[in-house]
């Protein structure tokens, strides 16, 4: 099965321009989740989406980062306007919720973004 | 408020050699824990869970775990390193619905040849 694809794997921006970051779960996965991994640092939660309605968001900058998960299936995750905290890796991952893996959540590559 | 704390941020083991990594963890019900790998460039992987039952709990790649609730603790275990094994190693808590997960910060395992 194929797994958790994010694209682009590598974004470099000025701070105050505006970034998208795709995410494409694995396929029937109902939850989604994206975190950001600061250098040094484990991963931080943002968002966790089931199926397209969100159930926790308390950990996402909402003055500049938003996320939606249209028809229950693909993810994006906009930063605007970026600042230089922002830099990190933005890792997405799905989770079935179903089944005896109900709760393992598979993580896709990731994405770099430097902000300069 | 809950946080999880690995309070090694590097160990280098030769391999061969067993390998012990700590996990702390503070939560105010009762926690699902785990364990991630991360290799460089890959995403992160599960390397074993706790939810209940059996406190020692086995994993992938030859690594178990165990939850000492007196401790809260939730260390790594294996008790012979590969150069392979050579990563950074996530402890993770998560609450009963899994609507909340609180990773560490992390510890990187070299392993000397």
């Amino acid at each position: 099965e194929a797994g958790v694809a994010q694209s682009p794997r590598y974004k470099i921006i000025e701070k105050r321009q505006s970034v998208a970051f795709w995410c494409n779960p694995i396929s029937g996965h109902a939850t989604l989740y994206w975190y950001q991994q600061i250098l040094g640092q484990g991963p931080k939660l943002l968002i966790q989406f089931q199926n397209n309605g969100v159930v926790d968001d308390s950990q996402l900058p909402k003055d500049r980062f938003s996320a939606e998960r249209l028809k229950g299936v693909d993810s994006t995750l906009k930063i605007q306007p970026a600042k230089l905290e922002d830099s990190a890796v933005y890792l997405c991952a799905s989770s079935p919720r179903t089944g005896s893996n109900y709760y393992e959540q598979y993580f896709g590559p990731g994405t770099r973004l430097t902000v300069t | 408020a809950q946080s999880v704390t690995q309070p090694d941020i590097h160990i280098t083991v030769s391999e061969g050699a067993s390998l012990e990594l700590r996990c702390n963890y503070s939560y105010g019900a009762t926690p699902y824990l785990f364990w991630y790998v991360q290799s460089p460039g890959q995403g992160l992987q599960l390397l074993l869970k706790y939810f209940s039952g059996d406190t020692l709990v086995q994993g992938i790649k030859g690594f178990e775990a165990e939850f000492k609730r007196s401790q809260s603790s939730f260390n790594l275990r294996k008790p012979s390193v590969h150069w392979s094994d050579a990563a950074e190693y996530f402890c993770a808590v998560g609450a009963s619905n899994f609507n909340k997960f609180y990773f560490g910060s992390g510890t990187k395992l070299n392993v000397k040849p």
